[in-house]
């Protein structure tokens, strides 16, 4: 099974909105809605952020949201702010029944 | 709260077994799926495998002639063996819960060198 496809970096400024995408095929995000995002801070382990393509977990800012499109799942940040500056990742199943990683998309608030 | 606790030796020697233990506090072993996911320095998530239904289990294609993933439900912990490791497989490894991996450890870092 193949990564999914994420952009190596995205940036933006405090209090803008930014997306990032994470690209699949037919025989994962395009079929099923197992699709996940997760932040991860330096030195941190990630934390689950949206999950079955666009649920908030509890305590999680209503600023993230999630989408998906096709083949393509998006996760929006809106409000940028300093401490949203991370690594995100995204999962979906598969039509193997397990999951599969993007590549990870490096976020710098400007 | 759940809590998740990785353990395990931070250094193993090329073509030996790399053996981790995560144990669970707050909450049953015996429902939810148990995942290990690994990251190596500097690279990106890559999931192992995960256990479910206290036994069941299922593995990276990649990785599936080379993993084993146990449970013991009376310690409440669950067990990631890898077998002839190398170099390549230097990575924090972590521990999960969920198929969504709502919850994870604080990860352990394990060099594999001479």
């Amino acid at each position: 099974q193949s990564a999914l496809t994420q952009p190596a970096s995205v940036s933006g400024s405090p209090g803008q909105s930014i997306t990032i995408s994470c690209t699949g095929t037919s025989s994962d995000i395009g079929t099923y809605n197992d699709v996940s995002w997760y932040q991860q801070h330096p030195g941190k382990a990630p934390k689950l952020m949206i999950y079955a393509v666009n649920i908030r977990p509890s305590g999680v800012s209503i600023r993230f949201s999630g989408s998906k499109s096709g083949n393509t799942a998006s996760l929006t940040i809106s409000g940028l702010q300093a401490e949203d500056e991370a690594d995100y990742y995204c999962t979906s199943y598969t039509s193997n029944t397990t999951p599969v990683f993007g590549g990870g998309t490096k976020l710098t608030v400007l | 709260q759940v809590q998740l606790q990785e353990s395990g030796p931070g250094l193993v020697k090329p073509s030996e077994t790399l053996s981790l233990t995560c144990t669970v506090s707050g909450g049953s072993i015996s429902i939810y799926y148990w995942s290990w996911i690994r990251q190596p320095p500097g690279k990106g998530l890559e999931w192992i495998g995960y256990i479910y239904n206290s036994g069941s289990a299922d593995y990276n294609p990649s990785l599936k002639s080379r993993v084993t993933i146990s449970v013991d439900t009376s310690k409440n912990q669950f067990s990631l063996q890898l077998s002839s490791v190398t170099a390549a497989d230097t990575a924090v490894y972590y521990c999960a819960r969920d198929r969504e991996f709502g919850h994870w450890g604080q990860g352990t870092l394990v060099t594999v060198s001479s």
